[in-house]
């Protein structure tokens, strides 16, 4: 089967670095992406690593590390807006088929 | 316009009652998927759909069917709603070499009495 582990909650303040770990459990492994969503609103897709390392875009960026079976999404200059759930995910093994997501990692960001 | 739209955005129904949640996308992808939200429990998979013939079950999909009218069009039923289905409900479409980058409907907030 296919696991992963992220914070429940993590609380930050305005113009600080925040970074949210994703652990994952899986027989197979193709990447992991990073998706947000603002309270009652659609999940959106951040980002996706493939390979080891850090990739960048704007504030946000992702950094996987295969052989710990580990991630984070980083965010700097955090913005009150920046306040949501954040998502892990992978695909699943079998065909490449569906996603796999975490429970959610919920981010408060204060002034 | 939104590229992936869900009729309709709130239902509040009772127990008993048959439910169909539409989902219409203008994005051209094959690949569809309907997820359920519940506090605390992240996205779960009802069903998935890889084009208008191959439809799939997802990890909760007892109590739920689908239907794949065409390549922009997939809809969920609950034949018989119950309480424990109350929750937000999410459809998304992907790219079949893509399906780690997912776009999502605005999701469609259903309550069971």
């Amino acid at each position: 089967g296919q696991s992963l582990e992220q914070p429940s909650e993590v609380t930050a303040v305005e113009g600080a670095i925040v970074q949210i770990n994703c652990t994952y459990q899986t027989s197979g492994f193709y990447g992991l992406s990073w998706y947000q969503q603002h309270d009652g609103g659609a999940p959106t897709f951040l980002s996706y690593n493939a390979l080891d390392g850090l990739e960048e875009t704007g504030r946000f960026s992702s950094f996987l590390s295969r052989s710990d079976s580990y991630g984070y999404l980083l965010l700097q200059e955090l913005q009150m807006k920046d306040s949501a759930s954040y998502f892990c995910a992978v695909p699943r093994r079998e065909g490449y088929s569906t996603l796999t997501f975490g429970k959610g990692t919920m981010l408060l960001v204060s002034p | 316009d939104a590229d992936v739209t869900q009729t309709p955005r709130n239902r509040i129904t009772k127990t008993g009652k048959r439910i169909m949640l539409e989902c219409s996308q203008t994005k051209g992808h094959d690949r569809m998927y309907w997820y359920r939200q519940d506090p605390g429990l992240g996205l779960r998979l009802i069903y998935y759909s890889f084009d208008v013939k191959d439809i799939n079950k997802g990890e909760i999909s007892d109590g739920y069917s689908v239907s794949r009218q065409a390549q922009a069009k997939f809809s969920l039923s609950l034949e018989s709603a119950i309480p424990n289905q109350t929750a937000l409900y999410f459809c998304a479409t992907s790219d079949p070499t893509r399906i780690d980058e997912q776009f999502f409907g605005p999701g469609t907030r259903l309550t069971v009495l």
